[in-house]
């Protein structure tokens, strides 16, 4: 069965600094991840999909299918980062299934 | 261009009652996707739709759980005979092909008391 973790709820960071938010996934196929996003009062929206191998925003992140996981990345975080983001992973069946998510504080 | 929406954005029902759910999609999307999230967890699958064919309804919780497409564009969730436990936000997301991005609409946000 498959199984994404995230296992911080929270983080913050001060302006500036580098963050990680982590997501380790467990899946028996060739796994297609994603992280959305979800700033206050608005909508989920894709931030990115690792087949695109974008940066969106500063963000990037990388499929380690050895450690199975697909940490996200900035190296300077913003104000206008501060958001929950949830990593997802697409089954076979197209429909998508998320962590728990971690709320992100970005502090002034 | 218009994205998802869903109605009503709250509603509040007594246990008991059946409630229905509304979701239109992005025109021309052929994919419709259902999610339930619950309080402090991500979104959870409940249904998916190609078209008019609802070809996965392995999320649903139970049997008063229903949903419907019939003309391929808007969707009806409907809940029957409501639980305490249904409280949650219900996502809709439509993709215009299965494996696209899917995009989210705001979300109904159902209270059961």
């Amino acid at each position: 069965a498959q199984r994404v973790t995230q296992p911080e709820k929270l983080l913050s960071v001060f302006k500036g600094a580098p963050v990680e938010l982590k997501c380790n996934y467990s899946y028996s196929g060739s796994p297609e991840l994603f992280w959305y996003v979800q700033y206050s009062r608005q909508r989920l929206q894709l931030l990115l999909r690792h087949i695109s191998r974008e940066s969106i925003k500063g963000f990037t992140a990388d499929l380690n299918k050895g450690e199975t996981s697909f940490h996200l990345k900035k190296p300077f975080a913003q104000e206008e980062d501060s958001a929950m983001y949830y990593c997802a992973l697409i089954t076979g069946a197209n429909n998508l299934f998320f962590g728990t998510g971690t709320r992100l504080t970005v502090i002034p | 261009g218009a994205g998802v929406s869903q109605s009503p954005r709250y509603k509040v029902a007594k246990r008991g009652q059946d409630v229905a759910l509304r979701c239109d999609p992005i025109s021309g999307h052929v994919s419709l996707f259902w999610y339930q999230q619950a309080l402090g967890q991500g979104p959870e699958f409940l249904t998916y739709f190609q078209n008019e064919a609802q070809l996965d309804k392995s999320g649903l919780p139970s049997d008063r759980f229903f949903a419907e497409r019939p003309e391929g564009s808007v969707s009806t969730l409907k809940i029957q005979r409501t639980q305490q436990e249904d409280s949650a936000v219900y996502l809709c997301a439509s993709s215009l092909v299965p494996e696209e991005t899917q995009y989210f609409g705001p979300g109904t946000r159902l209270l059961v008391l």
